[in-house]
């Protein structure tokens, strides 16, 4: 593909039910992030993927988020009993490497959550 | 202190002006820094990365590197409207996993 792309673009679901956030990363990129940005906020890391690996979960608000990541490719952040705080733009971005220009990542168009 | 540091602004500058935004960062084990620019509405895009000391140029782009005083800012000339947007300081220590940090933005405005 292209360029990283995110499933669904937006999600409007009511307070208590779960969600799934996809992201498919630049084919050939071995590391993968997830970012949470809230209105007219900076980006807020939440975890970090290398391979299928998450060296680093230190992001994720609360046991209410994982995600996972399989074949060192797609990856989904899923949210258990959602909360109207949750409500953001869910962003996933993708990286070839960890050396150098490598670690330029590129942003998906995001997945826009609204909990009711 | 926050590990990555930006004057929120809003920065107003007139149309063909320089526009100068500026990130501070804490850890002196950073490697590598980008500067990601997000309409509002949409996702970050790079417009440029730097890891030497010095300046590095694209264009009407120029980014500037201190390590020794912990400081890397972008500089835009020529000024456009189209310039209008939040633009995003990233800084990364490299080695063993990448720690990815991010600034929360500087808002430009270019007026035309």
């Amino acid at each position: 593909g292209a360029g990283v792309s995110q499933s669904p673009s937006n999600k409007v679901t009511e307070k208590g039910k779960d969600v799934e956030l996809r992201c498919d990363p630049i084919s050939g990129h071995t590391a993968l992030y997830w970012y949470r940005q809230s209105l007219g906020q900076g980006l807020e890391f939440l975890i970090y993927f290398q391979g299928n690996s998450a060296p680093d979960k230190s992001g994720l608000p609360s046991d209410r988020f994982s995600a996972e990541r399989t074949g060192g490719s797609v990856s989904t952040l899923t949210i258990q009993r959602t909360q109207q705080e949750d409500s953001a733009v869910y962003l996933c971005a993708s990286s070839l490497g960890p050396s150098g220009y490598q670690e330029t990542q590129y942003f998906g168009p995001g997945t826009r959550l609204l909990v009711l | 202190q926050k590990e990555v540091e930006q004057n929120s602004g809003p920065l107003s500058v007139p149309e063909g002006a320089i526009a100068s935004l500026n990130c501070t960062y804490s850890d002196r084990g950073s490697q590598s820094f980008f500067w990601y620019r997000q309409y509002s509405g949409k996702s970050p895009e790079l417009i440029m990365f730097i890891y030497s000391n010095g300046d590095k140029e694209d264009g009407r782009f120029t980014a500037q590197l201190n390590k020794a005083s912990q400081y890397v800012s972008l500089l835009i000339r020529d000024s456009q409207p189209s310039d209008s947007a939040t633009y995003l300081c990233a800084v990364i220590i490299s080695g063993g996993y990448q720690k990815v940090t991010f600034g929360t933005g500087t808002k430009l405005q270019v007026i035309p």
